[in-house]
């Protein structure tokens, strides 16, 4: 089992839909969860970062982290064709000093 | 300024080459490391370096050397490589007791002829 699963998609929406991307993680002592979104051709940049559980909105997104679960979550509300992109779930695991990374969702906005 | 830079931005280089890749950040992190990326992969973490010393190798084969001159520098020296580690390589930093927010740079392209 990977340490973290990731949905790979890819998944299409059309403009102004609100995307829910997914991840689930099997170690329950991971505390740190973070977002990144990578355009082709480019490094990841974080968008979102959360600990523990609870919500966490910026803008247009929001992270969502249910630790009873092992769930991840983030939202991305009245999406734009700027959003397309891959988006890597990610956690810190503390004992390693290390990011472990989903394998990443490519997310297609459709004008 | 939450820039981390890397030069070039794209490389091609044969198997008997040497070549380096270079990595500068300005926000005063004390943490900085090494990625690859194959494509549709997620990144995979090479090396860390922690106040300018090596600190994490993930059994990374001896053709890749990494190097950290000064705190707001980083190196990977190339040679001999294969074509299989034709890839994209990424550094970022981030601030010591912060390890879990890392500012990713735009990366190298590498291609191995």
């Amino acid at each position: 089992q990977k340490e973290v699963e990731q949905d790979p998609g890819p998944l299409s929406v059309p403009e102004g839909a609100i995307v829910s991307l997914n991840c689930t993680y099997s170690n329950s002592a991971f505390q740190y969860f973070m977002w990144y979104r990578q355009y082709s051709r480019k490094g990841p940049e974080l968008l979102m970062y959360t600990y523990s559980s609870g919500n966490k909105e910026d803008g247009r997104f929001t992270a969502q982290v249910d630790k009873s679960s092992k769930y991840i979550s983030l939202f991305i509300r009245d999406s734009q064709p700027s959003d397309s992109a891959t988006y890597l779930c990610a956690t810190f695991y503390s004992s390693a000093s290390k990011i472990i990374f989903g394998s990443g969702t490519r997310l297609s906005i459709r004008p | 300024d939450t820039e981390v830079t890397q030069t070039p931005k794209h490389l091609v280089m044969g198997m008997t080459n040497k070549k380096s890749l270079k990595c500068e950040q300005h926000m005063g992190h004390r943490a900085m490391y090494w990625y690859k990326q194959k494509a549709k992969k997620p990144p995979e973490l090479m090396f860390v370096y922690s106040y300018e010393k090596l600190s994490i190798n993930e059994s990374v084969p001896s053709r890749f050397s990494p190097e950290c001159p000064n705190s707001s520098l980083l190196n990977l020296h190339l040679h001999a490589l294969q074509p299989e580690d034709s890839a994209l390589y990424l550094c970022a930093s981030s601030q010591l007791g912060a390890q879990e927010t890392q500012y990713f740079g735009p990366g190298t392209r590498l291609l191995v002829l």
